[in-house]
């Protein structure tokens, strides 16, 4: 399996453009989490899906962020308008949910640079 | 709800010496911990668990993690670092049904 595969590996926009970060998670996994990684606030869970359904998306940083997962094998995180505050590394997760205790395996993750 | 503190944001190690990377938690009921390694722009890669039984658990590149229940503690340690072993640690529980990561400690192998 090519593991998780996320798309672009880089982005830089401008302040208000839309962004849209792509995510194939490794087949027959049935989680999906979406991650944000910055130096001062360290690893953040945004949202993830369980068989395509959102369960959780408390972390979500307000209205400008939208996250889709319309097959299972396709998962997308939009940005709409972008801001400079947002500038970041995404990272896309896995997991099978076979057991409770089966681990996440994480994409290679999108830099992502807003002007 | 669950959560995992790594005291320290910088260890650093001599190659060739002992290393530990510290990690406590609390979470309610048994725990499932993790360690994951973090390369220069790389993803998180996947290095041990624990999930129950023997309290030392075995992983990935000499990797080992004991974990203590008296004290809420889950230490990554190696005997020997390489210099390859410089890198981003995060310990991390798993909650319902995600983990939940620590604030990393970064390692550095001299």
């Amino acid at each position: 399996d090519a593991g998780v595969i996320q798309s672009p590996r880089h982005e830089v926009t401008e302040m208000g453009q839309e962004v849209t970060l792509r995510c194939k998670p490794i087949s027959g996994h049935d989680y999906l989490f979406w991650y944000r990684q910055t130096m001062m606030r360290g690893l953040e869970l945004l949202i993830y899906f369980n068989n395509n359904v959102p369960i959780d998306d408390s972390g979500m940083p307000e209205d400008r962020f939208s996250a889709k997962m319309p097959n299972a094998s396709f998962s997308t995180l939009k940005i709409q308008p972008s801001e400079p505050r947002d500038s970041a590394v995404y990272f896309c997760a896995s997991r099978f949910s076979g057991r409770a205790y089966n681990e996440q395996f994480f994409g290679p993750g999108t830099r992502l640079t807003v002007l | 709800a669950q959560s995992v503190a790594q005291p320290e944001d910088q260890v650093n190690v001599a190659e060739g010496n002992p290393l530990t990377v510290k990690c406590t938690y609390s979470v309610s009921g048994n725990p499932y911990l993790f360690w994951y390694v973090q390369y220069p722009n790389r993803g998180l890669q996947f290095l041990l668990k624990y999930i129950t039984g023997d309290n030392l658990v075995k992983g990935s590149y000499g990797f080992e993690a004991e974990f203590n229940k008296s004290q809420t503690s889950f230490h990554l340690k190696k005997p020997s670092a390489l210099g390859s072993d410089s890198a981003l640690y995060f310990c991390a529980v798993m909650g319902r049904r995600a983990l939940t990561f620590g604030s990393g400690t970064r390692l550095q192998v001299q």
